[in-house]
């Protein structure tokens, strides 16, 4: 079965920590996203990985392919990033996506 | 303006009625699709639509049916709403080719009583 799991599903740290977010998958997949969940509901793509590591500001997404991994990384945490981050995989030879169930992260100041 | 929009934003309704939610995008995608939202549960895929003549069935489509009205409009309808089906609703498109990312619409927050 086609599955992705995430790890936390709760995480709370202090503004100005740093943030892993993990994911973790079952069997080979052909692209992996990071998403993002704000408080009133609306859902945005971070990231898209096939390999590697991607950056964005203070966001940084890896995937290693050979043990099915991925991490999601917030540098310098601060409380506007408080949301659920989703990880999503689309299998190979899948058209779908199948999501995680998410990482809630509360920052406090 | 934003790219995808869904009405409506939050709808309670009765058990037994027929509700249609729908959605409308601007960026000129052919792929469209409608997810659930639980507590505590991933997004699942209720339906997906790859162009207008195509309607594929997702994981939990039992109790659910779509349009694809244009290229900019998919709606899903509860042909009978059960309390079971209370959720949040997602929209999302995609341009496909290869290029997985795709763009969700805000929601709309159902709960059927």
């Amino acid at each position: 079965k086609n599955e992705v799991e995430q790890s936390p599903q709760n995480l709370t740290a202090q503004e100005g920590e740093f943030i892993t977010i993990n994911c973790s998958y079952s069997v080979g997949i052909s692209a992996l996203h990071w998403l993002q969940q704000h408080p009133g509901g609306g859902i945005v793509s971070l990231f898209m990985l096939s390999s590697g590591k991607k950056k964005h500001g203070r966001l940084i997404a890896t995937i290693n392919i050979q043990e099915k991994h991925s991490s999601l990384h917030i540098t310098a945490s601060h409380p506007r990033d408080s949301a659920v981050y989703i990880c999503a995989v689309r299998f190979g030879g899948s058209e779908k996506l199948v999501f995680g169930k998410g990482t809630k992260l509360t920052v406090n100041p | 303006d934003a790219d995808v929009t869904q009405t409506p934003r939050n709808r309670i309704t009765k058990t037994g009625k027929r509700i249609m939610l729908e959605c409308s995008q601007t960026k000129g995608h052919d792929r469209m699709y409608w997810y659930r939202q639980d507590p505590g549960l991933g997004l699942r895929l209720i339906y997906y639509s790859f162009d207008v003549k195509d309607i594929n069935k997702g994981e939990i489509s039992d109790g659910y049916s779509v349009s694809r009205q244009a290229q900019a409009k998919f709606s899903l309808s509860l042909e009978s709403a059960i309390p079971n089906q209370t959720a949040l609703y997602f929209c999302a498109t995609g341009e496909g080719g290869g290029v997985d990312t795709q763009y969700f619409g805000p929601g709309t927050r159902l709960t059927v009583l």
